[in-house]
């Protein structure tokens, strides 16, 4: 069955810090990747999507996140986390279908200051 | 321009009781969808449209309904509410296919918290 997977249900960073989220898919041919960020209160707000071509995908917020097809995996990083970041982010997938994404559980990521 | 609108953002209903969740785009979206969110399980796919008069089942479909009468509007009743759907609700719309193309993305209202006592 296709799944995406976030191994980490809560990461706490300090500021300043590095940060990295992962998600792993499980389909049958690479799907479109995407990741989420849910702020308290709100909407899901699109940081970076990966469609094909450079494993390597730069979003909005200073996020980037990288492709690896060996693992499956599609993890986002940002290299400072600011006290802003503090929020939820969903990692997802689709195979193009028009049943729309399948979305991992979320992690919840704190900011110390 | 608006996006997509949900209405309304929090409600309470009683055990048994009928109500409809309203969801707008002004994008001319062929694609829209609803979505419930619960801890620890993300975002769960109900129901979807692909056009005006044409909808499918998603991944967790019995105690709602849907009906898409217009490109813009796509409304999510319960028939009847049970405990079990309390929950936030997302409506969510995009161009076409999600991932059918580099712009086709989707896009999310603020969402919908209903509790059912």
């Amino acid at each position: 069955a296709q799944s995406v997977t976030q191994p980490d249900i809560h990461i706490t960073v300090s500021e300043g810090a590095s940060l990295e989220l992962r998600c792993n898919y499980s389909y049958g041919a690479t799907p479109y990747l995407f990741w989420y960020v849910q702020s308290p209160g709100q909407g899901l707000q699109l940081l970076l999507k990966y469609f094909s071509g450079d494993t390597l995908v730069q979003g909005i917020k200073g996020f980037e996140a990288e492709f690896k097809r060996s693992q499956s995996s599609f993890n986002l990083r940002k290299p400072s986390v600011h006290w802003s970041d503090a929020a939820e982010y969903f990692c997802a997938a689709t195979p193009g279908s028009a049943r729309q994404l399948t979305f991992g559980s979320g992690t919840q990521l704190t900011v110390l200051p | 321009n608006a996006g997509v609108t949900q209405t309304p953002k929090f409600q309470v209903l009683k055990t048994g009781q009928s109500m409809t969740l309203q969801c707008a785009q002004d994008m001319n979206h062929e694609y829209m969808s609803w979505y419930r969110q619960d801890p620890g399980m993300g975002l769960r796919l109900i129901h979807y449209s692909v056009g005006a008069g044409i909808t499918d089942q998603g991944e967790v479909p019995n105690g709602y309904n849907v009906s898409r009468s217009t490109t813009e509007d796509f409304p999510l009743r319960l028939l009847s509410a049970a405990p079990s759907q309390t929950s936030v609700y997302f409506c969510a719309s995009s161009y076409s296919i999600v991932g059918g193309g580099s712009n086709t993305e989707a896009f999310f209202g603020q969402g919908t918290r209903l509790t059912v006592v």
